[in-house]
Order: structure tokens, then C-alpha cells, then sequence
């Protein structure tokens, strides 16, 4: 299937700055990309969409100055966690739709943050 | 907007074994049904997935099938082997687009040796 790399896997910081995750589609181009959060042993939160030469859509209760998305290009969006606060601490992960006949959603490999 | 219910939470089987989880949705609307498998500290995997101009689809040790009708789509492993144990979540949707993917509240099913 398709790939989607997501870069850090992990990452421990302090508190009050900012962390920065890649999410990249390797072999297809995507116009939107989608951000989660996953608590332990909890389904998959949707937390926004991002959107290629557009502003990202938040779901509801996001914040959107927290949680900052760029849409860099067709292969690239990133989410910064800015000022990050322990209860940022989480697993957050990207998707990105292999578009077509039958469109299909790929994962990447997520990203544990943990914020001291 | 869609609900699916996936069950059970938790699944344990021997080795050998074959698995069943369950899904059922409420929007008759929805049209695409992936199944996905996540392993511990990882993204989750598109393992197979089942649209409604059909009823099963297979893929070696792993089946789905599709009651449109019923609301309800299920999950099958046979032959079950300890590396099939993840967290295993469906999910539904009307229009393919990932931002309309509701996810099931997963299983996790645990493969003894």
C-alpha cells in the first residue's frame, strides 16, 4: 500500500515550548492530509484537516492557535504543538487519502509526545 | 452523523485459532468499510476493506463481510498466529474521504501461543 512517513516518532520536551511533526506522503500527492490524537487504549480523535494552499479545519474543541497546521505542499504537512503543556502529552497521528477509483486512507507511524 | 459499534473490546484466542470481530453502523448512507490494525505504539495499518456493491472479500487469512441490511460488517481471522495480536478498529464512511472515517472504539485481540 501507500506509504506515509510521520517524523518524530517520539519526542520528550519541556514545558512551554514548541514541538514541530512531519507528515509526509512518499509515493502520492496529497491535497488534504488529516491530523489525530489517541489517548491510551482509546479510539482515534480527529483533530483537524489539512488542506494544500488553504487554512487547516479544526473540529471542535481544538484549538487552533495550540495546535498549528501547515500544508506545505502536495507530499507535506506539519503540526506544531506550540507552548506545549503536559496534558499535550499524547500520541498524535497523520493521514493522508490515496485518492482514485477507490480511495483508500493511509496512516503514518505516529509521534509520542511527552511534554515534562 | 454515523456511529459504528465494534465488539468485543477484547478479544483472546489460542494459536490456531479463528478471531471474529463485529462492527454495526448507523448511517445507511455509508458506503466503504476499512479495517485497521495498530500494534503498539504504531500508526494503525490498512489491512482490508469492503465496499457496498459488495458482500465478502477475502485475503488469505483475513475476511470481511457486509451486511447492508443488517448495518453490520465483521471482521475474520483464521488460523490466528501470536503476531496477529494489535488493536484492530473498523470504520465507515459515505464518501471515502478521511475526514468522514468514524471509527469503532477498537479491539484488542491477543493471540496465546
Amino acid at each position: 500500500g501507500a506509504v506515509v512517513s510521520q517524523h518524530p516518532s517520539r519526542v520528550i520536551c519541556k514545558s512551554g515550548t514548541s514541538v514541530k511533526i512531519e507528515c509526509r506522503s512518499l509515493d502520492f500527492q496529497a491535497t488534504t492530509m488529516f491530523w489525530y490524537r489517541q489517548f491510551p487504549k482509546q479510539s482515534l480523535m480527529l483533530m483537524a484537516t489539512s488542506n494544500e494552499g488553504s487554512k487547516a479545519t479544526y473540529e471542535q474543541g481544538v484549538e487552533k492557535d495550540k495546535f498549528l497546521i501547515n500544508h506545505a505542499s502536495l507530499t507535506l504537512s506539519t503540526l506544531t504543538v506550540t507552548s506545549a503543556h503536559p496534558e499535550d502529552s499524547s500520541f498524535y497521528i497523520c493521514s493522508a487519502p490515496q485518492t482514485g477509483a477507490n480511495e483508500k486512507l493511509f496512516f503514518g507511524s505516529g509521534t509520542q509526545l511527552s511534554v515534562l | 452523523g454515523e456511529n459504528v459499534e465494534q465488539h468485543p473490546s477484547t478479544l483472546s484466542v489460542q494459536e490456531g485459532d479463528s478471531a471474529v470481530i463485529k462492527c454495526t453502523y448507523s448511517d445507511s448512507a455509508s458506503n466503504y468499510f476499512p479495517w485497521y490494525k495498530q500494534e503498539l505504539g504504531k500508526g494503525p495499518q490498512l489491512i482490508i476493506d469492503i465496499r457496498s456493491n459488495v458482500g465478502e472479500k477475502k485475503d488469505q487469512r483475513i475476511a470481511v463481510t457486509l451486511n447492508k441490511t443488517a448495518k453490520h460488517f465483521s471482521l475474520h481471522i483464521t488460523e490466528t498466529q501470536p503476531e496477529d495480536s494489535a488493536v484492530y478498529f473498523c470504520a465507515a464512511t459515505y464518501n471515502n474521504a478521511g475526514n468522514m472515517l468514524t471509527f469503532g472504539g477498537g479491539t484488542r485481540l491477543m493471540v496465546k501461543p
